[in-house]
This record gives C-alpha cells, structure tokens and sequence, in this order.
C-alpha cells in the first residue's frame, strides 16, 4: 500500500536558523496536504498542493511539490518560538483512494 | 464557535470495558473521519463516512465500530477494550471525501488501566 516516508523526525534548532522537513510518497500524488500540530493539541491544515513543481508561501513558510508528484518539502526561514510543533505532510495518492495517508511528522523544537 | 467538537476530552477506563466517544461538526461537511494517535505521534485514519455512509474502513479490530446517525454527528463505541487502545483518538471532518482539507476536532485522550 502507499507510504509517506517524512524525515527527519526530529529536529532542535536555535531560534532565527532556517528548518526544513522532507516528505517522499511510494506512489505519485493527486495532492499533498501540510499540518502542523502544537504540543497537546491537534492538527491543523496548513496548505494543500496540486501542480507538479508548485511552490507556496505563507510568511515565513514555503511549500515546494515536486516536479514527479512524489515527493514535497516544508521549509521555515528564521524560526521563531511560535513554529514548535510537529509538521505533517499528507499524501493523496492518484490512484483514486479516497485516503489520505499521513506521513509520521517532523518535530520541532526552536531554542530562544 | 467550536467547529469540530469531540466528548469527552480525556477518558479513563479499565480493561474490558465498553466506552463511547462522540464527535459533532457544525462546519456543514458531508465527510467525518477518526483517526487513532500513538504514543509516538503516529496518525493512523481507522474510519470514514461521507452523507452517513461507511467509505474507509482500515484494517481495525471489530471491537471498534463507528455510526453516524447523521452527517453532522459521527461516533465511536470500543468494546472490550485493552491496554494497547491507550492513545488520542482524533475526529476530522472535510467538504469532500477526497483532496480536500480536513478540520480536526480537539481530540479524546483514551487511558485503558
């Protein structure tokens, strides 16, 4: 069945140093879905990515698809204290399943 | 106003029992979903239904079983539970059954003692 590989799963940084979390399918992608979940809460929707190669930004984020629809990157620039949580991307695969798998998320943690 | 509100919020129980928990959404969507967190983060959909309509049904232990009385309302009874059912068990719903964003409900905290 499809898998989401996401790396790294862990990731401390010191605020204001970039991060970046990689996400790769075993099968290509109608779409991919970014959330973000704090510490004792629950996920939220970020962003969703359609086109081959797509790139978005919200703020400080930027979301990249790649071009083959297997593979996605969620990269901060200067973290701030506000970015902690863990980071999941979500994967549809193309073959029509209703299913969207979720990757096992990237946490993290930003020193002030 | 709470878009996807789940009950209750922490559960403790003990092995064997039966418990409930309930979901409700007033966002309007025609999809809910439950999906079971581990320990280690993991999120794992477990069920969806889309206008009170089973679509997703993973590979779960049939001691677990969702109803929807409506499209609004989506819930879930364990029975007989066990120690390894300890997890947060997150309730979403969407607009659609596919591709589209889905809201995630606070979560229930289950403890099985």
């Amino acid at each position: 069945g499809q898998q989401v590989m996401q790396i790294p799963q862990y990731q401390h940084v010191q605020e204001g140093e970039d991060f970046t979390t990689y996400c790769n399918s075993s099968t290509t992608l109608s779409n991919i879905q970014w959330y973000k979940q704090r510490p004792g809460g629950h996920p939220v929707f970020l962003i969703q990515l359609v086109k081959s190669g797509e790139v978005k930004k919200q703020k400080r984020l930027t979301f990249q698809f790649g071009e083959a629809k297997k593979n996605s990157s969620l990269h901060i620039t200067a973290t701030q204290t506000t970015d902690v949580g863990t980071y999941f991307c979500a994967g549809l695969d193309q073959g029509g399943s209703e299913k969207l798998v979720f990757g096992k998320g990237t946490k993290l943690t930003v020193n002030p | 106003d709470t878009a996807v509100s789940q009950t209750p919020k922490y559960l403790v129980t003990q092995m064997g029992n039966d418990k409930s928990i309930k979901c409700e959404q007033n966002l309007g969507h025609d999809t809910m979903y439950w999906y079971k967190q581990d320990s280690k983060k993991f999120l794992k959909i477990m069920f969806s239904y889309n206008n009170k309509e089973l679509i997703i049904n993973e590979t779960v232990p049939n001691r677990f079983s969702p109803k929807s009385p409506d499209k609004a309302h989506l819930n879930l009874h364990i029975n007989s539970l066990e120690l390894g059912d300890s997890a947060v068990y997150f309730c979403a719903s969407s607009h659609g059954t596919s591709g589209y964003e889905q809201y995630f409900g606070p979560g229930t905290r289950l403890t099985v003692t």
